[in-house]
């Protein structure tokens, strides 16, 4: 258990729904990642969150939106989905948000959700 | 732009002999930390192993080690004394310093380890 939860580990939706995926970081980490992996796009970076507020923005899309909250966890919202959507998304967490690299640095990733449009 | 090449998309390596996974990195940024994830059939990504741009040693972590070298952007990943249970998918990536701490990744060498 890396300590980063993410839900619901699967999810089978129709195109042009909406679903919600959370995560919970690492306890005392500060800043939350989502990340998509796809056979055809590899690991893509889609935002960064850091103590409730947007730190970076990477290929996610205008359908895409995200949120980090109070208690830090954190939400991507997926809505008007399209087959080209099914991939497993990734959460992770790390202690610091930026600055010089070190093994604060590291990002700690949950199991991922696998989502699948049909 | 940064980036991260991994040219081998499979490698075998039979039980219990060394195997060195390629990752070559671009970069300009002088502060930097390079990464290597293990993904399973699983489908979990886990953390292996860290090196900084300004560490002078190579990094080890029990049976993994990282072989850096800095002048050549390189940062091969060594699993010495393969197990079965080493077969996966292997991810070399890299973060720079600034506002932010996203990686970037490369695109995978899948290891089957045989028996």
């Amino acid at each position: 258990d890396s300590g980063v939860t993410q839900t619901p580990k699967h999810l089978i939706t129709a195109t042009g729904q909406r679903v919600t995926l959370r995560c919970s970081p690492r306890s005392g980490d500060l800043s939350v990642y989502w990340y998509q992996q796809s056979l055809d796009q590899g690991l893509q970076f889609l935002i960064q969150y850091y103590n409730g507020e947007e730190r970076a923005k990477g290929n996610i899309l205008e359908r895409f939106s995200a949120q980090q909250f109070p208690d830090l966890h954190s939400e991507l919202n997926l809505s008007s989905l399209e087959l080209g959507d099914s991939a497993l998304y990734f959460c992770a967490s790390s202690v610091r948000g930026g600055g010089a690299s070190s093994g604060a640095n590291v990002l700690t990733f949950g199991a991922g959700s696998r989502l699948t449009v049909l | 732009a940064q980036k991260i090449t991994q040219t081998q998309p499979g490698m075998f390596v039979q039980e219990k002999e060394a195997v060195t996974l390629d990752c070559t990195y671009d970069t300009s940024d002088p502060s930097y930390g390079l990464f290597w994830y293990k993904q399973p059939s699983s489908g979990e990504m886990i953390f292996l192993i860290y090196q900084g741009s300004y560490d002078q040693q190579n990094a080890t972590e029990g049976r993994y080690s990282l072989n850096f070298q800095k002048a050549r952007k390189s940062a091969n990943l060594v699993i010495s004394a393969s197990q079965l249970g080493d077969s996966a998918m292997y991810f070399c990536a890299m973060n720079y310093g600034g506002a932010t701490n996203k990686l970037i990744f490369g695109t995978g060498t899948l290891l089957a380890v045989q028996p």
